[in-house]
């Protein structure tokens, strides 16, 4: 079956580092996204691997191994904005997206 | 641009009930879908739509229909409404070209009594 495995809670201090971490189980790949949701707001786009190695965007940046089927997500100088829930997304072979749970964040002063 | 729009924000609904949630973009993307979340799972995908005139279903499908008339709406509808329905659905778009990113609208919080 199709698995997407990531902790359902994390907590931070304001100004740190984070990593959140994600592994995959799926029928085929066709890249990896990150979503950022705030509560009870929807999803919005953070990041997409599908090549090996590290994409950085200011202060975030998403690593990607698909020998290990293995992403993390990378928060550096954390805000308090930053609080949020992360959600880890596998494109499939017939280009549908496999949600984890998603990932919540809370950042303490 | 307004993106993705949704109605109603939110709704409570007596079992029995039919319901359509309406759902419209205006980036002219070919692909639109139906997802519902709720507490501790992740989005479930309930029906997509990879172009107009065409539909297919998603992970969770039963209870729900929906259909895709022109490229910029795709309504979901409840056709006798049970409280397993209530959740947060979310409606979303993307191109097929590229990154196949997927813009959300808002959502719908639904309430089944």
């Amino acid at each position: 079956g199709q698995n997407i495995d990531q902790p359902t809670e994390m907590t931070a201090t304001e100004g740190a580092i984070v990593q959140i971490n994600c592994t995959y189980q799926t029928s085929g790949f066709n890249g990896l996204f990150w979503y950022q949701q705030h509560a009870g707001e929807a999803p919005t786009f953070l990041s997409y691997n599908v090549l090996d190695g590290l994409e950085e965007k200011g202060r975030f940046s998403s690593f990607l191994s698909r020998s290990k089927g293995y992403s993390y997500l990378l928060l550096k100088e954390l805000q308090m904005k930053d609080s949020a829930s992360y959600l880890c997304a596998v494109m499939d072979s017939n280009y549908q997206l496999i949600w984890g749970a998603g990932t919540k964040l809370i950042i303490k002063p | 641009t307004a993106g993705i729009t949704q109605a109603p924000t939110s709704q409570i609904l007596a079992a029995g009930r039919s319901m359509t949630l309406r759902c419209t973009q205006d980036m002219r993307h070919n692909a639109m879908y139906w997802y519902r979340q709720d507490l501790g799972l992740g989005l479930r995908l309930i029906h997509y739509s990879n172009t107009a005139g065409t539909t297919g279903k998603g992970e969770v499908p039963d209870g729900y229909s929906v259909s895709r008339a022109n490229t910029d709406d795709f309504p979901l509808t409840l056709a006798s409404a049970v409280p397993s329905q209530t959740s947060v659905y979310f409606c979303a778009s993307s191109d097929t070209t590229g990154v196949y990113e997927q813009f959300f609208g808002p959502g719908t919080r639904l309430t089944v009594l």
